[in-house]
């Protein structure tokens, strides 16, 4: 059965520092996607950062960037110089594509509260 | 243009009766889904749809029913709600495989 797993519950940083949220996944599909959003206290989910399994270069977004390790299966989230607008729940999900008929659902980890400190 | 909208935002209502959480998109995605919130689970798929009246289940299908007689919509019908039932619920779109689910604003659903 396909996973995901984030183990930090919740992380501090500080302002203006590079923190790095981790995500592992489990899947024995060799094609597959890996998503972030980032949900704030108001409560929408905000799409980050998309990484295919066969992209050869890891994903950048901004101050996003994704440290895709395939054969560790891990995609860890790297937020360069933290700002206090960072702070929000940050989601790792995972989607499967099945070439016979596509479902394209998500796969949830349990999330990640960063805290950005002035 | 809000692209996907959910309503109502806010709803209480008591255990054995039937609410509808309506969503609505403006971008014709083929793929809609319903997923569950609630603290210490992440999001869990409840159903979803693969296009006009082609519906599967997900995760935490039980208690739930689902329509989708034209694109744009696609309605979530908790037939007698119970308690466990309180969380927050997100419909999301997507077009292809390749492409990032993009999700509503969410309904807090509280059931007393």
């Amino acid at each position: 059965a396909q996973k995901i797993t984030q183990t930090q519950p919740g992380m501090f940083v500080q302002e203006k520092e590079a923190v790095t949220l981790d995500c592992t996944y489990d899947t024995s599909d060799p094609s597959y996607g890996l998503f972030w959003y980032k949900q704030p206290s108001s409560g929408e989910m905000i799409f980050l950062i998309y990484q295919g399994s066969y992209d050869q270069q890891n994903a950048t977004e901004g101050r996003y960037s994704l440290n895709f390790q395939k054969a560790r299966k891990s995609a860890n989230l790297v937020i360069s110089a933290s700002q206090l607008g960072d702070s929000a729940m940050y989601f790792c999900a995972m989607r499967e594509v099945n070439y016979g008929g596509a479902t394209n659902k998500l796969i949830f980890g349990t999330g990640t509260l960063l805290a950005v400190q002035p | 243009d809000a692209g996907i909208t959910q309503s109502p935002r806010y709803k209480i209502t008591e255990t054995g009766r039937q609410v509808t959480l309506m969503c609505h998109q403006t971008w014709s995605h083929s793929y809609m889904f319903w997923y569950r919130q609630d603290l210490g689970h992440g999001l869990r798929l409840i159903y979803y749809s693969a296009a006009a009246d082609i519906t599967d289940k997900g995760e935490v299908p039980d208690g739930y029913v689902v329509s989708r007689s034209k694109t744009e919509n696609f309605p979530l019908t908790l037939e007698s709600a119970t308690r466990s039932q309180t969380s927050v619920y997100f419909c999301a779109t997507g077009g292809t495989a390749y492409q990032p689910q993009h999700f509503g604003d969410g309904t807090r659903l509280s059931i007393l």
